[in-house]
């Protein structure tokens, strides 16, 4: 089955600077690579999402970049805000049949103001 | 409301006693997954639903476990003789079925003592 590592596990930036989370997968087969951000007693909500026919993506100050010959993909948030404080989770799956996502264990992200 | 909704959203009971959680998905959407995050960890996979036919359980989930989907809507998570161990965040997502976006519920909370 599908295994996804996360790094780092804690991420502390200065509010304004940049971050960046990392994530490596297992299954050549995964074509669809989701990002959730998840506050504190919340639901995971989804804030970007890739798939493999798309190197990179950007969405306003997020953008998430894929890999797949190195079977990684990151997370890259710029100008980083205190409302950007979260548990950030990669996550991978694909489209044969069941879509269930495999997480990675998480990324807590505390922007210092 | 036309987000995922789960019934209770916390849960507390003594060991050896029977539960069920309840989810109402995003009208429309055909597919039904739920998953289990414990503290500091990503949502683990438990089964998933196209429609009213439950078609994958991990291994996760012990012959304790069962899950209903009777009418392609809602979906039903039961435990019976619950342990400690299954103290956990139970989440629930729907999705589409063809854009592989996944929309977590808010959760249910399950306390074992």
């Amino acid at each position: 089955g599908e295994n996804v590592e996360q790094h780092p596990s804690t991420l502390s930036v200065q509010e304004g600077d940049s971050a960046v989370i990392k994530c490596t997968y297992s299954d050549s087969a995964s074509n669809y690579f989701p990002w959730y951000k998840q506050e504190l007693g919340k639901r995971p909500q989804l804030i970007i999402d890739i798939r493999s026919n798309v190197g990179e993506k950007k969405d306003q100050r997020i953008a998430v970049t894929l890999n797949k010959t190195a079977k990684h993909f990151s997370l890259h948030i710029t100008e980083t805000q205190p409302e950007d404080s979260a548990v950030y989770f990669c996550a991978a799956s694909s489209d044969f049949g069941n879509e269930k996502l495999t997480f990675g264990t998480g990324t807590r992200l505390t922007i210092i103001p | 409301d036309t987000g995922v909704s789960q019934d209770p959203r916390h849960k507390i009971t003594k060991r050896g006693q029977n539960v069920t959680f309840r989810c109402d998905p995003i009208s429309e959407h055909n597919r039904l997954y739920w998953y289990r995050q414990t503290l500091g960890q990503g949502p683990e996979f438990l089964t998933y639903f196209q429609n009213e036919a439950q078609l994958e359980k991990s291994r996760l989930l012990s012959d304790r476990f069962s899950a209903e989907r009777p009418k392609g809507s809602f979906s039903t998570l039961e435990i019976q003789r619950t342990e400690q161990g299954d103290s956990a965040m139970y989440l629930c997502a729907s999705e589409l079925g063809i854009y592989n976006e996944q929309f977590f519920g808010p959760g249910t909370r399950l306390t074992v003592l």
